[in-house]
Parts: C-alpha cells; structure tokens; sequence
C-alpha cells in the first residue's frame, strides 16, 4: 500500500511565525500535492509539484510556498502564518489517476 | 474552467435505506470522473471512478456510480446505507496531467 505521511496530525502556530508542513510519501510517485480543506469550501490546491525541483501555482497560492528538494518530500511553507491560515492541510501523491492522502495536518495559527 | 458542484451540503437517511448524492462538473474535455469519502478522523479514499467505457461503475462499499454526459453529472449511489457509511462525501474532475479539482463536499448523516 502507498503510504502518504505527513509529519504532525496536530500544530499550533502563534501569527507570524514561520511553518514547515513536512509530507513523505514511500512509492517514487512523481507528482505531489498540498491542499487544504476547510468546512464548506471543500478542497483547494495550494500547490503542486511534477517532479524534484518542480513546482507549479494552484488556486490559493498567496501566503504559501514549497519545497521538493527529494521526490519523496515535499514541504508546505508558511513564510509568515496568519490566522485565516488555520486550516486542514491534506498532502497527495499520484499514481496515473488515483489520488493518495496523507492523515492532514490540522493547523491552528493564534 | 472546471468545475464540480455539489448541491447538497449536507443529507440525512436512514438506515437501510437507499442513498444518491449529487454531483455535476463542467470540462472542456473528456473528463475523468472520482468519488472520495472522509470518515471522521481519516484521510480521503477513493470510491470509486471513471474514465471511459461503461457509464455506470461499480466501486468499493456497495457504492456506484452513473456519468451522464448530457447532463454533465456524475451521481453516487448505494442502495442500502450502514451506519458507518456516515462520512463525508467529495466528487472530482480531472484529466490528463491536470490536479483534481474537487466539489465542497456533502455531509452524510445515518440515523437508525
């Protein structure tokens, strides 16, 4: 089975500080994602990624950016986290069609 | 631009009883067509999807699924609904290379 991880279920943030969001995956899929999901809007893309060093805009990208230094990483930044960024963070890899999730990070900035 | 809408925020059955939650995108392409459900507590799991061929597939649960290119719809079934069917429910569209783009969800709610 994939296994998508991402590196905290659970982080608290004060405003202005600076986040990592670490996601792992163990299966060598090329394209990654970061999402974020907040109730009644569903899912948006953050950011996406084809390959190592790739990195492509998605529908919300302002206040964020990423990282994919190794194929198996890719990392969510926050550069200065702000309270309308306490959200859901669902991290996926993709394989041809199928989407796989990570657990989500659910960030909570003061 | 595409697009995935839901109309349904939230839906209560009962249990045992049958179950349709909708779903309509727009593309400008042939699209790719997918169900996700989010227990509580739980990453996204794929349902079910299509791609081409049959117009009604079958997925994982008892769910399925029919796509209706005339109405650019793209509804999730079951007959039977279990308690632990409560979840939330997510359609997307895709194709090719392109990331999912995903509706806002409906909520499931099974009462005895």
């Amino acid at each position: 089975d994939v296994k998508v991880t991402q590196s905290s279920r659970y982080l608290v943030k004060r405003t202005g500080e600076k986040v990592f969001l670490e996601c792992v995956q163990d299966m060598d899929h090329e394209n990654m994602f970061w999402y974020r999901q907040d109730p009644g809007l569903g899912l948006r893309l953050i950011y996406f990624s084809y390959d190592v060093k790739m990195k492509e805009k998605g529908d919300i990208p302002e206040g964020y950016s990423v990282s994919r230094e190794k194929k198996e990483r890719f990392s969510l930044i926050l550069e200065s986290a702000s309270t309308n960024q306490t959200s859901m963070y669902l991290c996926a890899t993709r394989q041809y069609e199928k989407l796989f999730f990570g657990s989500g990070t659910q960030l909570s900035v003061l | 631009a595409q697009s995935v809408t839901q109309p349904d925020i939230h839906i209560t059955v009962s249990e045992g009883a049958s179950l349709e939650l909708r779903c309509n995108y727009s593309y400008g392409a042939t699209p790719y067509l997918f169900w996700y459900v989010q227990s509580p507590g739980q990453g996204l799991q794929l349902l079910l999807k299509y791609f081409s061929g049959d117009t009604l597939v079958q997925g994982i649960k008892g769910f399925e699924a029919e796509f209706k290119r005339s109405q650019s719809s793209f509804n999730l079934r079951k007959p039977s609904v279990h308690w632990s069917d409560a979840a939330e429910y997510f359609c997307a569209v895709g194709a090719g290379n392109t990331p999912l783009v995903f509706g806002k969800g409906t909520r499931l709610s099974v009462i005895a």
